[in-house]
């Protein structure tokens, strides 16, 4: 089946820094994926849509600047956290689908800002 | 707007009990819908979506368009249902799909 890959699994870094989520699509093309956030308890909301080699389309509220989103190949996404805070901890989720397909979740990454 | 509704945070059955969990939905168009199962440690997973109208594990759900809900079904609980369910819906316009996920209902199967 189709399998999508997130990485890391967990990140703890100081406040300030910049963090590089990665997501890839292994077996197959994600001409769309997806960004979302799971606060403790809460459902996912999504943070963004991208298409491959477009810019992503952020929802209300999400700053660009802060989360910048990369769609660069047809099975690679990033998520680049910038100068993170404390609250931009959180679960962070990325999805992949092929064209007429379901999504394809990542494990999460797991964000803690010191 | 697109929005989803899943009224109940939990729900608990008996093993061998039938199980129904709500899913309702507002959107003007032709929405997508599915349902997405997270076990216990666990990522998400598809469990079904309404085009294939397939029974996944024993699950069905049907989409009501007059009634808005896509609500998930099993005639018998087992305890391996014990998860996490999310109903989605999925739109697309020009190109742009936007997923709205429900608050998840967590199914408890009582042995």
């Amino acid at each position: 089946g189709a399998v999508v890959s997130q990485h890391p699994s967990r990140v703890i870094c100081k406040s300030g820094t910049s963090v590089k989520i990665e997501c890839r699509s292994l077996d197959f093309q994600a001409t769309t994926m997806f960004w979302y956030r799971q606060f403790p308890k809460q459902s996912l909301m999504l943070m963004a849509t991208s298409n491959e080699g477009s810019k992503a389309t952020y929802e209300q509220g999400v700053e660009k600047d802060k989360f910048l989103i990369n769609h660069a190949s047809l099975t690679l996404s990033t998520l680049t956290v910038t100068s993170a805070h404390p609250e931009d901890s959180s679960f962070y989720i990325c999805s992949a689908r092929a064209p007429n397909q379901p999504q394809h979740f990542g494990d999460g990454t797991r964000l803690s800002i010191l | 707007a697109q929005r989803v509704t899943q009224p109940e945070k939990l729900l608990s059955v008996f093993k061998g009990a039938p199980v129904e969990l709500k899913c309702n939905y507002s959107y003007s168009g032709s929405p997508e819908l599915f349902w997405y199962v997270q076990y216990s440690r666990q990522r998400l997973q598809l469990l079904l979506r309404h085009i294939s109208r397939e029974s996944i594990k024993g699950f069905t759900a049907d989409l009501n368009k007059g009634e808005t809900s896509f609500h998930l079904k099993k005639p018998f609980a087992q305890e391996e249902d014990s998860a996490m369910y999310y109903c989605a819906l999925t739109s697309d316009s020009g190109g742009y799909q936007k997923v709205t996920f429900g608050t998840g209902t967590k199914l408890q199967v009582i042995p």
